[in-house]
């Protein structure tokens, strides 16, 4: 069984601050995908992440993959109180009947004070 | 596009009883999903369905759960008997035939007493 391990598990900060939150496995995935879940609501995909060292940016976030692809790391710049959630990372298994398989981190779950 | 749906939103019950969950995924997904994510963890993959076909069930407790997709559209995922550490919300996902991205619906949340 893969596993994720995400770190923190809770980060609690002032609107403005930069803030990292990791995603380590000793598995290899083929790829890598961040999702943002709001209370109530299911998990929402912030980005997928392909190659080793690909760094994507999505406005103030920044996703990079591993070299190896075995972890990933979030960063937020200048984090707003919008930015409130859980963040998941989950990565994704390659071939046979595992295509399309996530196996989910624990969760990372941020809240930015005003 | 109309996005995953899922109901009911909530459901109470007491141990023993059962339970029923049913997901309408987005239209011409091929591969629906059934999550189980308990208060302060990830998402757990129940079942996985490809069309009507179980593509992966390993981590389903069969005993209790069961789960059909009989026309490779809606799904249903039961609960016979409930028990405590069942309280979670369960999560259905849809995704293209061979696509990476998943959809996920709203989530039911179940409170078993």
């Amino acid at each position: 069984t893969q596993l994720l391990e995400q770190s923190p598990q809770f980060l609690s900060i002032q609107e403005g601050e930069n803030l990292t939150v990791y995603c380590n496995s000793s598995s290899v995935f083929s790829s890598l995908q961040w999702y943002r879940q709001e209370p109530g609501e299911g998990p929402v995909l912030l980005v997928t992440v392909v190659t080793g060292g690909e760094v994507k940016k999505l406005k103030r976030l920044t996703f990079q993959f591993g070299d190896a692809r075995k972890d990933s790391s979030l960063h937020i710049t200048a984090a707003q109180p919008g930015d409130t959630g859980l963040y998941l990372c989950a990565g994704a298994e390659a071939g046979g009947t595992s295509y399309g398989k996530l196996t989910f981190g624990q969760g990372t779950i941020l809240t930015v004070h005003p | 596009e109309a996005g995953v749906a899922q109901s009911p939103r909530y459901k109470i019950i007491e141990k023993r009883q059962s339970v029923a969950f049913w997901c309408n995924p987005i239209s011409g997904h091929a591969t629906l999903y059934w999550y189980q994510q308990i208060l302060g963890q990830g998402p757990k993959l129940l079942i996985q369905f490809q069309n009507n076909g179980v593509v992966d069930d390993s981590q389903l407790p069969k005993d209790r759960f069961s789960a059909e997709r009989l026309k490779g559209v809606d799904s249903t995922l039961k609960i016979q008997p409930a028990k405590l550490e069942d309280s979670a919300v369960y999560l259905c996902a849809s995704s293209q035939e061979g696509g990476n991205e998943q959809f996920f619906g709203p989530g039911t949340r179940l409170t078993v007493l």
